[in-house]
């Protein structure tokens, strides 16, 4: 069966930096994503991995490996706004999103 | 701005009582899909259609019927809702539906409650 590992929810600082890992099983690859979904509203698109490395956007930062079928999102400079769950999904063979349950993420003061 | 929309925001709806939900796109997507998310889950994928071609999940229920009468609006109906149908349903958009990131755009979503 397919497979996305997350953990289930993460503790930070305001100010922090967090890294929320992914691990996936898949048949096939053909992207990693990963959406930001606050409570009870719809999930909004955060990145987007389908190369091996590190991609940087602003405060965020996504890392993939495919060889250990594994990526993380990397937030720095944590704010309380970004307090919400981070979704990790993988694109299959067939080209459908495969989606990890969520994290949900809690930012202290 | 171009967005997805979905109505209404809120529903409720007794035990066995068909509902619809409905979904509209601004951005001339060939794909909409239909999700089921339940708290600290993540999201089902019901059905999508590419452009006029339906695809169902092999396990979505028969409870669960889509309509796409034109590019811009996607319906989802549930025929008899049961207790186990309160959720929020999804709706999303993505311009290819293949390779590439061809991104989902999510609408608002509608929240189920089934008395």
């Amino acid at each position: 069966g397919q497979n996305i590992d997350q953990p289930t929810e993460m503790t930070a600082t305001e100010g922090a930096i967090v890294q929320i890992n992914c691990t996936y099983q898949t048949s096939g690859f053909n992207g990693l994503f990963w959406y930001q979904q606050h409570a009870g509203e719809a999930p909004t698109f955060l990145s987007y991995n389908v190369l091996d490395g590190l991609e940087e956007k602003g405060r965020f930062s996504s890392f993939l490996s495919r060889s250990k079928g594994y990526g993380y999102l990397l937030l720095k400079e944590l704010q309380m706004k970004d307090s919400a769950s981070y979704l990790c999904a993988v694109k299959d063979s067939n080209y459908q999103l495969i989606w990890g349950a969520g994290t949900k993420l809690i930012i202290k003061p | 701005d171009a967005m997805v929309i979905q109505n209404p925001r809120y529903q409720v709806t007794q035990f066995g009582k068909p509902v619809t939900l409905s979904c509209s796109q601004t951005l001339n997507h060939n794909v909409m899909y239909w999700y089921q998310q339940k708290s600290s889950q993540a999201p089902k994928l019901l059905f999508h259609y590419y452009d006029k071609d339906f695809n169902n999940e092999a396990d979505t229920p028969d409870n669960f019927q889509s309509r796409r009468p034109n590019t811009s609006f996607c319906f989802l109906d549930i025929r008899s809702p049961g207790l186990g149908d309160a959720a929020m349903y999804l709706c999303a958009t993505s311009a290819l539906g293949g390779t590439g990131p061809d991104t989902q755009y999510f609408g608002p979503g509608t929240r189920l409650t089934v008395l």
